[in-house]
């Protein structure tokens, strides 16, 4: 049973760029979360993904998107980068209504 | 709305003591808690979690949480601490989303340092 896995493991951009982030879920998990986790502070939930759709999102601008793929796989995208979006982005899967959410190592983020 | 409050934000022992790590919660219906654990530059690793039932967990790593309705807490405690614990441990509480998802509401966390 493979974990959650994601890439990159870190990244450098500058104000206004894109980025995309990966995720890949826990083998038989169907759910995607992500959050976001600022320095010396908790994750905040971004958004949740089921059957390639957004089913869930937290306070975060548009500008913060996602996809799920059919193997359950994910991205996170965030356009017109701040320098507030430098953080650790975490990415969590979970069975629908399983309740546990097993999360990966996660991307740390610098905006520069 | 959800929220989780750890009150320490960070912790000293000595290794071989007792240690226990406040959360409160506020949630309106039956909470789903959860204590996860980070090591430095690594992600969430779950420690024990609260649905129904028995008060008392049981956790992975000699880990134990006990959930107190009256008192909206669930502290995490460890009999002897060993300086491998050092990490920093968050609370969180399972919520949904307006669009029925399940999220997770996480304290600040409380950062353990474990004196030789």
């Amino acid at each position: 049973e493979t974990g959650v896995t994601q890439s990159p493991t870190h990244l450098i951009k500058t104000r206004g760029q894109q980025v995309t982030l990966r995720c890949s879920s826990q083998s038989g998990h169907n759910t995607v979360s992500w959050y976001q986790q600022a320095l010396g502070q908790g994750p905040q939930f971004i958004f949740q993904y089921y059957r390639e759709e957004e089913n869930g999102r937290g306070n975060f601008p548009p500008r913060f998107s996602g996809l799920q793929f059919p193997n359950y796989s994910s991205e996170l995208n965030v356009n017109a980068l701040e320098l507030d979006d430098s953080a650790l982005y975490l990415c969590a899967s979970s069975l629908v209504g399983g309740n546990i959410q097993y999360f990966g190592a996660g991307t740390r983020l610098s905006v520069l | 709305a959800q929220s989780v409050t750890q009150p320490d934000i960070h912790i000293t022992v000595s290794e071989g003591a007792s240690l226990e790590l406040r959360c409160n919660y506020s949630y309106g219906a039956t909470p789903y808690l959860f204590w996860y654990v980070q090591s430095p530059g690594q992600g969430l690793q779950l420690l024990l979690k609260y649905f129904s039932g028995d008060t008392l967990v049981q956790g992975i790593k000699g880990f134990e949480a006990e959930f107190k309705r009256s008192q909206s807490s669930f502290n995490l405690r460890k009999p002897s601490v060993h300086w491998s614990d050092a990490a920093e441990y968050f609370c969180a509480v399972g919520a949904l989303t307006q669009g029925g998802s399940e999220k997770l509401v996480f304290g600040k966390g409380t950062k353990l340092t474990v004196n030789p």
